[in-house]
């Protein structure tokens, strides 16, 4: 089975700060990587698929990049309102795997 | 506007059946898969297994084949999930979720239900 990795597991930044996250799959997945957004207590929410493709409504302050295994989102400015747990997801063949999630808080 | 809406908390013994559903509105029930994800307290997310509304047919996540039963009733646009002897470790919040593409069993989710928490103690 194909495992997903994320970095760091929590992280604290600035209003404003550019802030990284990155997923790892253990063998490659080609693109077929989303990112989902959960809020305290809030339904998961759709992000990005096809690794880069920003779901509609979704902020531009949101990006994803990467292929194969290594893959990452990015929030070009953080604003409150994105304090949240994000999970990565391969799903690719016919077992679809969350990432163990990474905690964002306001600093 | 498209809405998944699913059946209120359960609290349950160990040993015991339960079913929850997950009732779609707002789209072509028939022509996009359903998933089930488990969200153990303070856990992450869990994909269990999705169904195809249009003829029921699944795929399981081998941690959860054997132990849940995911089916649908096209007729009255509900999925479910279903469990035929409850565990405590079964204690967790319950998502249905959308796949975002027709037809596509390999999509990801754009639309989630609510949650149902199910609660086994005894």
């Amino acid at each position: 089975d194909i495992q997903m990795t994320q970095s760091p597991s929590s992280l604290s930044a600035s209003v404003g700060d550019r802030v990284t996250i990155t997923c790892r799959a253990s063998q490659g997945i080609s693109n077929y990587l989303a990112w989902y957004q959960q809020k305290p207590g809030k339904v998961p929410k759709l992000l990005i698929y096809a690794a880069s493709t920003l779901q509609s409504g979704v902020p531009s302050r949101f990006s994803g990049s990467g292929s194969g295994t290594d893959f990452t989102l990015t929030i070009s400015s953080l604003q409150p309102e994105d304090v949240a747990t994000y999970y990565c997801q391969k799903y690719n063949s016919a077992l679809f795997t969350f990432g163990p999630g990474t905690k964002v808080d306001i600093k | 506007e498209v809405q998944l809406v699913q059946s209120g908390a359960e609290v349950k013994k160990p040993g015991e059946s339960l079913r929850i559903s997950c009732k779609g509105s707002g789209y072509s029930f028939t022509s996009y898969w359903i998933s089930w994800v488990r969200q153990m307290p303070g856990k992450g997310l869990e994909w269990m297994g999705r169904i195809d509304p249009s003829d029921s047919y699944t795929n399981y996540s081998p941690s959860f084949q054997g132990h849940v039963t995911i089916s649908a009733d096209k007729s009255i646009s509900t999925a479910y999930l279903q469990w035929s002897s409850l565990k405590a470790s079964d204690t967790a919040m319950y998502y249905c979720a959308r796949h975002l593409f027709p037809g596509d069993s390999n999509s990801q989710f754009d639309y989630w239900g609510q949650g149902t928490l199910v609660t086994v103690s005894s």
